[in-house]
C-alpha cells in the first residue's frame, strides 16, 4: 500500500496570508494526486488533480505542483472560507486509493 | 447538475444489518464508477471500495473487503453501501463519490450519511 504524509498536521496563518502545505507519497505516484477541501460539517471538495490541475470553479489563488513523491498546495492569500481541513489522495495505484491523514488550516 | 443524494442518518445496535444509498443524477449514472469513503469521528479519509453501475465491476480496499457490500441498482441510478452485522466500530459519518471516468479522483461527493451503532 502506498502511505502518504501531510505535513504540518495543523497551520496556522493569518487571512491575507500565504499557506503552502506539503504531501508525501512513500513511493513515486507520478502525477496521480488529487487534493480536498473540507469544511468543518461539510463533504470534501475536489481542489485539484493530477497534481496542478484546478478543478473546475476552484478560485486561481490554489494552486499545485509537484510530482513522483513529493507535493505542494500552496493558497496565495487566505480567505475566511480557505480555513478548512485538507486531504492529498494518491490514485497511482487505483484500484488502491489513499488519502493522507489531512493538514488543518486555521486561523492565526 | 450532477448530484449524488445520500440517505438519511441512521441509529443502529450492534449485530443488525443496514443498507444505505446514494443516488445519482444530472449524468450518465452506468458509466462513471461510484465509491465509497468513510471518516470516522475526527478522523481522516478512508477509501472503501468502488462499483462501475454498467456491469457491477467492484473493487474493495483490503481494509474494508469481507466487512461490507457495495452494490448498484443502474435502473434507479443508486448505489448502496451493506453490512450485515454492524459493530461499534463502524460508527462513522459515509461518503458516497463518483469517479472520473478513466481517471481515479473524486469529482462529486454526496452529503454524507452518519451511522451510529451504540447499545
Amino acid at each position: 500500500e502506498i502511505v502518504m504524509t501531510q505535513s504540518p498536521a495543523t497551520l496556522s496563518v493569518s487571512p491575507g496570508d500565504r499557506a503552502t502545505l506539503s504531501c508525501r507519497a512513500s513511493q513515486s505516484v507520478s502525477s496521480n494526486l488529487a487534493w480536498y477541501q473540507q469544511i468543518p460539517g461539510q463533504a470534501p471538495r475536489l481542489l485539484i488533480y493530477d497534481a496542478s490541475t484546478r478543478a473546475t470553479g476552484i478560485p486561481a489563488r490554489f494552486s499545485g505542483s509537484g510530482s513522483g513523491t513529493e507535493f505542494t498546495v500552496t493558497i496565495s492569500s487566505l480567505q475566511s472560507e480557505d480555513f478548512a481541513v485538507y486531504y492529498c489522495q494518491q490514485y497511482n495505484n487505483w484500484p488502491r486509493v489513499t488519502f493522507g491523514p489531512g493538514t488543518k488550516v486555521d486561523i492565526k | 447538475e450532477v448530484q449524488l443524494v445520500q440517505s438519511g442518518a441512521e441509529v443502529k445496535k450492534p449485530g443488525e444489518s443496514l443498507r444505505i444509498s446514494c443516488k445519482g443524477s444530472g449524468y450518465s449514472f452506468s458509466t462513471y464508477w461510484i465509491g465509497w469513503v468513510r471518516q470516522m469521528p475526527g478522523k481522516g479519509l478512508e477509501w472503501m471500495g468502488v462499483i462501475y453501475p454498467d456491469d457491477s465491476d467492484t473493487r474493495y480496499s483490503p481494509s474494508f473487503q469481507g466487512q461490507v457490500t457495495i452494490s448498484a441498482d443502474k435502473s434507479i441510478t443508486t448505489a448502496y453501501l451493506q453490512w450485515s452485522s454492524l459493530k461499534a466500530s463502524d460508527t462513522a459519518m459515509y461518503y458516497c463519490v463518483r469517479q472520473v471516468a478513466s481517471e481515479y479522483y473524486f469529482d462529486y461527493w454526496g452529503q454524507g450519511t452518519l451511522v451510529t451503532v451504540s447499545s
